[in-house]
């Protein structure tokens, strides 16, 4: 069945460091893809997102790279700060499909 | 900026008791949707609404659960008998036509 899931469940770095979330999946019917952002307690937040026919997108200090070839996902967040400290999930949407697939989701702590 | 809001946001409740959480859907936005995060772990799809019916449901919507939208504005989920495992957090989403979609800050059930 269809499937999105990430590499690390946690992953801590320095502030003002770089940061490389990843994602695998294994529908490769997806055409759609998209990161959220969660903090304690509050709902998904978006952050970005890519379709199939791209390889690359960039927004305001974060950037997606899709390589569809071996169906991964990574989110690069650029000068982490400690507003970055959440749980990260990548999802993904079928062609033709409505909803989201949420893989598990990855831990950013950044260290002072 | 327009917002998915969510009520209640927290609701305790004995088992087999009905449940209903409402949900108030970007105003302009076609697709609406359901999804469940049990502590900890990964953000799980129940049911996706567009056009008045359901469009997509998965094997946790069970008969138990309900949806409907009944005026122009509110998304309802309803859980007729609560189980213990029903326990999670329950976020409503919508979306426009094709993209991301928003979601709320979600509604907590405490099932005893």
């Amino acid at each position: 069945g269809e499937s999105v899931g990430l590499h690390l469940p946690t992953l801590s770095v320095q502030e003002g460091d770089n940061s490389i979330i990843n994602c695998a999946y294994s529908n490769s019917a997806s055409d759609y893809f998209i990161w959220y952002k969660q903090e304690s307690g509050k709902g998904p937040q978006f952050i970005i997102d890519i379709r199939s026919n791209m390889d690359k997108r960039q927004g305001q200090r974060v950037t997606v790279l899709l390589n569809k070839t071996v169906k991964h996902l990574s989110l690069q967040i650029a000068a982490t700060q400690p507003g970055d400290s959440a749980v990260y999930f990548c999802a993904e949407r079928g062609v033709g499909a409505q909803k989201l697939v949420f893989g598990q989701g990855t831990r950013l702590t950044i260290n002072p | 900026e327009p917002e998915v809001t969510q009520t209640p946001s927290h609701q305790v409740t004995q088992m087999g008791q009905e449940v209903i959480l409402r949900c108030v859907p970007i105003s302009n936005h076609l697709y609406f949707y359901w999804y469940r995060q049990i502590l900890g772990q990964k953000v799980e799809f129940l049911v996706s609404f567009y056009n008045n019916e359901i469009s997509e449901k998965s094997e946790i919507f069970d008969d138990q659960f309900s949806v409907e939208r009944p005026d122009g504005s509110n998304f309802t989920l309803k859980i007729r008998s609560t189980k213990l495992e029903d326990s999670a957090m329950y976020f409503c989403a919508s979306m426009l036509e094709t993209g991301e979609l928003f979601f709320g800050e979600g509604s907590r059930l405490t099932v005893l």
